[in-house]
């Protein structure tokens, strides 16, 4: 069945430093993917997604790239803010959405 | 535009009691999903609706959950009798259709807890 691993954590970086978040994935078909985030106290909301291979999906300086041949759809973002301190989750969809088990980051002043 | 709607905010029972989980996704929208999320864990599809029939129930336990959209728009989810191990955020979802959606649009949720 469609599945989606992503790394774990909690990853902590200090302020301005280099974020990258794997998710690779399994699916029948030509899924969407997408990252959603959870801020504390809030609910889950669409960060970015990709509809079809090499597209590239970018929001509030986060990108993410559909790689087919790897079935990855890494989260990186150059410099990262302490607002981005949050619970990022990595989902695949056809018609059927499979979410990652989430990756917290804590991002330090 | 309305979002999607979720009621009670926050639920908490003892075990082996019932209850009862309430959505009104966004007018016009033909798929709804219900997600059960673990504390600390990603958001796992219980059971997803197209219009008021199931497209998919693969993961609900069945001996224990129901659910159903009547006239396909709003959707209850049930829980009789409850454990321990379903305390955890019920999300409800929901999209204008369900394959390749742009996005799934959550409601905030309703947080159980089982004591």
């Amino acid at each position: 069945g469609d599945s989606v691993t992503q790394m774990e954590g909690p990853v902590t970086l200090s302020e301005e430093a280099f974020l990258t978040i794997n998710c690779t994935y399994t699916a029948t078909g030509y899924p969407s993917l997408f990252w959603y985030v959870q801020y504390p106290g809030e609910g889950l909301q669409l960060l970015l997604k990709a509809t079809k291979a090499d597209d590239k999906g970018s929001n509030k300086g986060f990108e993410a790239t559909y790689r087919k041949e790897t079935t990855s759809f890494h989260l990186e973002k150059g410099s990262v803010q302490v607002s981005d301190s949050a619970v990022y989750f990595c989902a695949t969809g056809t018609y059927k959405y499979i979410f990652g088990t989430g990756t917290r980051l804590k991002v330090l002043a | 535009e309305a979002g999607v709607a979720q009621s009670p905010r926050y639920k908490i029972i003892e075990k082996r009691q019932s209850v009862a989980f309430w959505c009104n996704p966004i007018s016009g929208h033909a798929t709804l999903y219900w997600y059960q999320q673990i504390l600390g864990q990603g958001p796992k599809l219980l059971i997803q609706f197209q219009n008021n029939g199931v497209v998919d129930d693969s993961q609900l336990p069945k001996d224990r959950f129901s659910a159903e959209r009547l006239k396909g728009v709003d959707s209850t989810l049930k829980i009789q009798p409850a454990k321990l191990e379903d305390s955890a955020v019920y999300l409800c979802a929901s999209t204008p259709d369900g394959y390749r959606a742009e996005k799934l649009f959550f409601g905030s949720g309703t947080q159980l807890s089982v004591l």
